[in-house]
């Protein structure tokens, strides 16, 4: 049973546009959530995080909103630039738990 | 050099043998964490470990076990290998206390393939 979701295996995006990659999540204890992004031959490396107490967390071009009560967060990109291209995890955790439970991850394609 | 230190980066094995991934940490974080990773189903937790007398099963743990021999190393073994575990195994750390951001930090994965 896939407790975190991303429903969209692949998103292209030209360059300098937004791009918007979406999760999904089915536990109500989750409450701190994270955004990683992976390059081939690497591993994951962290991008941003956001606690259930707050809606919307930046950092440079990177912002995550996260809606509890459809239980999904979204990361936004804006500008998107090639070197953007990976595959993006999105995970969640219970705090206190400090168990990680992955997504199935979105791969981006931004197009110059 | 690499904070999270995983070995052997590539392993070809065949259906039955032992296999052992090994993983060895210089952040002095406290937790560490095994996931592999496989095509259309992304990250999943095998196993976790708070301390060196803490080991917790993660979410498809069955043919799995691990050793946490130090603060620092974090060893993953299958018995007998299968084909269904070829897959990207990665090891990965976590910092207790401190402004505490969630962040893991992983290694560089293990490529696993098993015929």
């Amino acid at each position: 049973d896939q407790q975190v979701k991303q429903n969209s295996p692949s998103l292209s995006v030209q360059e300098g546009r937004i791009s918007i990659l979406n999760c999904d999540y089915t536990n109500s204890m989750f409450d701190y959530f994270l955004w990683y992004k992976k390059y081939p031959a690497e591993g994951p490396t962290f991008l941003i995080s956001i606690s259930s107490i707050k809606d919307k967390n930046e950092d440079g071009r990177f912002t995550v909103f996260l809606n509890k009560s459809a239980k999904h967060l979204s990361l936004h990109i804006v500008p998107s630039q090639p070197g953007d291209s990976a595959v993006y995890f999105c995970a969640a955790m219970t705090s206190g738990t400090y168990k990680y439970i992955f997504g199935t991850g979105t791969r981006l394609k931004v197009l110059a | 050099d690499a904070d999270v230190t995983q070995t052997p980066r590539n392993r070809i094995t065949k259906t039955g043998k032992r296999i052992m991934l090994e993983c060895s940490q210089t952040k002095g974080h406290d937790r560490m964490y095994w996931y592999r990773q496989d095509p259309g189903l992304g990250l999943r937790l095998i196993y976790y470990s708070f301390d060196v007398k803490d080991i917790n099963k993660g979410e498809i743990s069955d043919g799995y076990s691990v050793s946490r021999q130090a603060q620092a190393k974090f060893s993953l073994s299958l018995e007998s290998a299968i084909p269904n575990q070829t897959a990207l195994y990665f090891c990965a750390t976590s910092r207790t206390g401190g402004l505490y951001t969630g962040e893991l930090f992983f290694g560089e994965g293990s490529r696993l393939t098993v015929l």
